[in-house]
């Protein structure tokens, strides 16, 4: 059981859009930025988004990140069937036991 | 460019060990926290351990607390983990991240993982 909640599978078409949330707690996500990785199928994960909406170099602009209280969001437009994949979210957690947190991740379909 | 290569992993029977070893280029490797992250087969993404700079400070997730051991020799540009007593909910890839902090925690980088097979 994740310590941050993600819906375990979205779909839209390509060219659409697509959101995927990430939900934790105050001793989580609402006092800490939060990052997005992309995972291909076999591949290591890769960074998206850091410090809750912002882009490396090399990222496109297609991709997007927002945080609202205890939830954090990630945001896909002009979706490809390249952007099939599963997307992690991650953060610090501030209580004792655990330190660093990801969400349990999502399987995003592009029909 | 920054590298990461992980390597070590295998098959052992349960209660064995194995030591992972990370080896990194690219970078200044003593000035960054370092991490393992590990990922069961078919599952999501699971904090091992991290350890600061210059390896003085370790910290650890409860699953895996007094069985793992997370290291560093950066002489060698190498981050290990010495994992004993190990079980079958080990079973998993293990990656090394390199820890990355602007305003908050990142990963930029990453191994390619080594697979750990633990069987009872």
């Amino acid at each position: 059981q994740s310590v941050l909640t993600q819906p375990p599978s979205v779909s839209a078409a390509p060219g659409q859009k697509v959101t995927i949330s990430c939900s934790g707690s105050s001793s989580n996500i609402g006092n800490n930025y939060v990052s997005w990785y992309q995972q291909l199928p076999g591949a290591a994960p890769k960074l998206l988004i850091y410090d809750t909406n912002k882009r490396p170099s090399g990222i496109p602009d297609r991709f997007s990140g927002s945080k609202s209280g205890t939830s954090a969001t990630l945001g896909i437009i002009g979706l490809q069937t390249g952007d099939e994949a599963d997307y992690y979210c991650a953060t610090w957690d501030n209580s004792l036991s655990v330190l660093r947190v990801f969400g349990g991740g999502t399987k995003l379909t592009v029909l | 460019q920054v590298q990461l290569v992980e390597s070590g992993g295998g098959s052992v029977k349960s209660g064995g060990s194995l030591r992972l070893s990370c080896a990194v280029s690219g970078f200044t490797f003593s000035d960054y926290y370092m991490s393992w992250i590990r990922q069961a087969p078919g599952k999501g993404l699971e904090w091992v351990s991290h350890i600061n700079n210059g390896g003085s400070n370790t910290y650890y997730a409860d699953s895996v607390k007094g069985r793992f051991t997370i290291s560093r020799d950066n002489a060698k540009n190498s981050l290990y983990l010495q994992m004993n007593s190990l079980r079958a909910e080990d079973t998993a890839v293990y990656y090394c991240a390199r820890d990355d902090f602007r305003s908050g925690l990142f990963y930029a980088y990453w191994g390619q993982g080594t697979l750990v097979t633990v069987s009872s």
